[in-house]
């Protein structure tokens, strides 16, 4: 029962490079979501997707692009990493979106370090 | 805009209180809130979530309670255990029309001494 999936646990990146964190949920979730964890800032939402074919932005959507490639999978690019985009970055995902009083499942994060 | 804040931002306690960890936000227009709990180098695992039309909600030694009239809620842990040494999160769910977006607060860091 693996629940979400993340893909690396870690990652190092210098200022300019480019990479893809990948997500993936094996419990038929239709919602997907990506947020970012920083000291003092508590989780922010980069984007997210309500259902397959979707996807809408978030709080901090700038230097991101996602893709919800199929129902079980919903990446997050990083086109030209800064160094502000270090943080912890989170892949959730829901049965139905929140209105529909569903709890979040998370997976266990990538740390990313941009230097 | 919606702010959520928790207070304290860390807690230490000895083994067998109970103990109460507060959460506030601003705008009392919310459809539901849960509280989360993270482990040092893991993700977030749901605990509780309270729809806007409960008061609140109870699973094993954890209450959660809603006041959404005064933009508050508290959780609740009986007899601490040094198991439960977690940092607690509250988030709450905006209530606008076709979001599903939570906003979290940035957490209680406790830590259960035996």
């Amino acid at each position: 029962n693996a629940g979400v999936t993340q893909t690396p646990k870690f990652q190092v990146l210098k200022t300019g490079q480019s990479m893809t964190l990948q997500c993936a949920q094996d419990m038929n979730h239709n919602s997907m979501y990506w947020y970012r964890q920083d000291p003092g800032m508590g989780l922010r939402l980069i984007y997210y997707s309500a259902s397959e074919g979707t996807t809408d932005k978030g709080e901090v959507p700038n230097g991101y692009n996602v893709s919800r490639l199929n129902k079980r999978e919903f990446s997050l690019r990083l086109e030209s990493a800064a160094p502000s985009q270090t943080s912890v970055y989170f892949c959730a995902s829901q049965l139905q979106g929140a209105l529909y009083n569903s709890p979040l499942h998370f997976g266990n994060g990538t740390r990313l370090t941009v230097t | 805009k919606q702010e959520v804040t928790q207070i304290p931002a860390a807690l230490s306690v000895p083994e067998g209180e109970n103990l109460v960890l507060n959460c506030s936000f601003t705008d009392s227009a919310i459809y539901n809130l849960q509280w989360f709990r993270q482990d040092p180098g893991k993700g977030l695992t749901s605990l509780l979530l309270i729809q806007s039309s409960q008061r609140e909600q109870t699973s094993g030694r954890l209450n959660a309670s809603l006041d959404k009239s005064s933009g508050r809620s508290t959780l609740y842990i009986a007899a601490s255990q040094p198991g439960d040494s977690a940092t607690y999160l509250c988030a709450v769910t905006k209530g606008e029309r076709n979001t599903d977006k939570l906003i979290f607060g940035t957490g209680t860091r406790l830590q259960v001494f035996p």
